[in-house]
């Protein structure tokens, strides 16, 4: 079946460890993203892409990176700047032609610093 | 950003119709109005979304104030499957495809 694949569901890291989110899509999408959900909270874009090798800032992007080598994948790498990395992660994908079209989202990533 | 109002939590008995609410007083004309819903501890889910006319699929209804600064979305029968936060979400017809959740409402059904 056609969907979002975000991997690890759960990951625990140590201060000052970057760790890497994996987001894999077989919707043949062109735009991809990352949301950060705090809890009790809506979410928050941190980053987008709306075609390979090309990415934007989204309204939380400090501390953040991400790639996009291939339509399929779009990791994001939360780094040691970031301040309170603990959190919800949702990546998700639409077709960018479709300018109304609904966004897909996958099972979403929790992370946990220690 | 165009922002919306919601109410924080609602209660529903289980098979009665439900009415979630939203305020966009300051929406623009070319600003499509979307609803998502979140279950626990899952990513959202696209429900509905319309710009002016009311909208219906399988999953619910969209109702839009004639001045479209307000739209409610209808669940006919809620189920127990049905409880979630809910997100009513303005999104400008121009420029880049951005999503912008707020808190939502959080529905409850009671069995």
């Amino acid at each position: 079946d056609g969907g979002i694949t975000q991997s690890p569901k759960y990951l625990f890291r140590k201060e000052g460890q970057n760790v890497t989110l994996s987001c894999e899509q077989n919707l043949n999408h062109d735009a991809m993203y990352w949301y950060r959900q705090d809890p009790g909270q809506g979410l928050r874009l941190i980053y987008y892409s709306q075609i390979v090798n090309d990415f934007q800032k989204g309204d939380i992007a400090e501390g953040y990176s991400v790639s996009r080598e291939k339509k399929e994948s779009f990791p994001l790498t939360v780094t040691s700047a970031q301040k309170n990395p603990t959190a919800f992660y949702l990546c998700a994908s639409k077709q960018r032609e479709k300018n109304t079209g609904e966004l897909f989202f996958g099972e979403g990533s929790r992370l946990t610093v220690l | 950003d165009a922002k919306t109002t919601q109410p924080n939590s609602m209660e529903s008995n289980e098979e009665e119709p439900v009415h979630l609410p939203c305020n966009h007083s300051t929406i623009s004309g070319t600003d499509y109005i979307h609803w998502y819903r979140q279950l626990p501890s899952q990513g959202p889910e696209y429900v509905i979304h319309g710009l002016t006319s009311n909208v219906n699929n399988r999953m619910a209804s969209l109702a839009i104030a004639e001045d479209r600064k307000s739209s409610t979305l209808i669940l006919h029968r809620a189920t127990l499957r049905d409880a979630a936060v809910y997100y009513c979400i303005l999104r400008p017809g121009a420029g880049s495809y951005q999503l912008t959740f707020g808190k939502g409402t959080k529905l409850s059904v009671i069995p």
